[in-house]
């Protein structure tokens, strides 16, 4: 079974740039998250999507990210423009069931920002 | 800010010795996770407990539920160089059905 994939795995980028990130979760999932990883913290939850809907998106600083997820499989997390702040790994995950089962996580893109 | 706590924050071990580390949470968990994210790796998950005071084996780690579904601990016995990474929790919290990720320990072996 393949795995959560996502690209590109690393990004350097200059403040005020945009950048933008893929996930093709696992066939089935109907849930797919977007996670920011910051160096020496726990995952932040951005972004759940079950399908094509979302359904947190409490945490997404939306003045700056968006993320779509058309026809409710693949997935795009864009961030415009970029801060310092921003330098973390980006980790895409997808589950089973609605409710957090356990989640597959893809080997995430790492931004810096320069 | 983070609603689940873990403790340590590092965990420096001999090879063969045991250890634990411990999450907490300020609110009552439905489900708690535990995932292992190796050096520049990703979180892989280990295990989800539901029940109240659960306690769950794989080979060398036993992970716990609280009774009162608000902390959980992981134990390794005989650690070895293979056990070296960051474990995370991860509780499902009952108000809103939210997963929200501990900062992890961080467990470096020494041979």
């Amino acid at each position: 079974e393949a795995g959560v994939a996502q690209s590109p795995r690393y990004k350097i980028i200059e403040k005020r740039q945009s950048v933008a990130f893929w996930c093709n979760p696992i066939s089935g999932h109907a849930t797919l998250y977007w996670y920011q990883q910051i160096l020496g913290q726990g995952p932040k939850l951005l972004i759940q999507f079950q399908n094509n809907g979302v359904v947190d998106d409490s945490q997404l600083p939306k003045d700056r990210f968006s993320a779509e997820r058309l026809k409710g499989v693949d997935s795009t997390l864009k961030i415009q423009p970029a801060k310092l702040e921003d330098s973390a790994v980006y980790l895409c995950a997808s589950s089973l069931e609605g409710v957090p089962g356990e989640l597959f996580f893809g080997e995430g893109s790492r931004l810096t920002v320069l | 800010g983070q609603q689940v706590m873990q403790i340590p924050q590092y965990q420096h071990v001999q090879e063969g010795e045991d250890f634990t580390t411990y999450c907490n949470s300020s609110t009552t968990l439905s489900n708690i996770q535990w995932y292992k994210q190796r050096p520049g790796g990703h979180p892989v998950f280990l295990i989800q407990l539901v029940k109240s005071g659960e306690v769950k084996k794989q080979k060398r780690l036993t992970f716990q539920f609280g009774e009162a579904k608000k902390n959980s601990s992981l134990h390794i016995t005989a650690t070895q160089t293979t056990d070296v990474g960051t474990y995370f929790c991860a509780g499902l919290r009952s108000n809103d059905y939210k997963l929200s990720f501990g900062a992890g320990t961080t467990v470096t072996v020494r041979a």
